[in-house]
């Protein structure tokens, strides 16, 4: 079964609107960590935003934010103000917790286009 | 900030050739990880070493592949004989483990197996 799960291959958002990134995920595992990288068309990946399994409060960076609902198993990204830079690939990534091995499970990206 | 860095940024071997791929992480980081991604296709777990050993390893991470971290600066990654297949996009990663878990990755290596 696929631990992480980004059922966008490619979305389209107006310059200066929010955008949703869908992300699901499966584990069993009580203790793990969720993350959002995104990937520009030079290749690197760059951390986003992070949350943690027993944090109570969904995490915010910036323009970032993700809507982390627990019981439903998804941690959606929300890119607020959207700018032309926002551009590029987002992959949702998972950790386990120490039970299963630690080990980063990645999904298969969504394409982000912002249009002017 | 301090920063992975990795060396070559893409190699281009011939098939059958030994290559590899060197990686300098985060120098306080305790975990070290290796990625591939194959163009246009999801990140793929390879191998994660912890402790100077190899703590957990994927179905692709096969004989061919091997792990070293030979001076407690660098850690590389050697694939012994390339396939076509092997020609892919390589990130090393590192981490600190301490509470947040967030994983650095390097800028990654190209490499073009011909």
């Amino acid at each position: 079964a696929q631990k992480i799960t980004q059922t966008q291959p490619g979305m389209f958002v107006q310059e200066k609107e929010a955008v949703t990134l869908d992300c699901t995920y499966d584990t069993s595992d009580p203790s793990y960590g969720l993350f959002w990288y995104k990937q520009p068309s030079s290749g690197e990946m760059i951390f986003l935003i992070y949350q943690g399994s027993y944090d109570q409060q969904n995490a915010t960076e910036g323009r970032y934010s993700l809507n982390f609902q627990k019981a439903r198993k998804s941690a959606n990204l929300v890119i607020s103000a959207s700018q032309l830079g926002d551009s590029a690939m987002y992959f949702c990534a998972m950790r386990d917790g120490p039970n299963t091995g630690n080990q980063f499970y990645f999904g298969t990206g969504t394409s982000l286009t912002v249009i002017p | 900030e301090p920063e992975v860095t990795q060396t070559p940024s893409h190699q281009v071997t011939q098939m059958g050739q030994e290559v590899i791929l060197r990686c300098v992480p985060i120098s306080n980081h305790l975990y070290f990880y290796w990625y591939r991604q194959i163009l246009g296709q999801k990140v793929e777990f390879l191998v994660s070493f912890y402790n100077n050993e190899i703590s957990e390893k994927s179905e692709i991470f096969d004989d061919q592949f091997s792990v070293e971290r030979p001076d407690g600066s660098n850690f590389t990654l050697k694939i012994r004989s390339t396939k076509l297949e092997d020609s892919a996009m390589y990130f090393c990663a590192s981490l600190f483990e301490a509470g947040r878990y967030e994983q650095y990755f390097g800028p990654g290596t190209r490499l073009t197996v011909t």
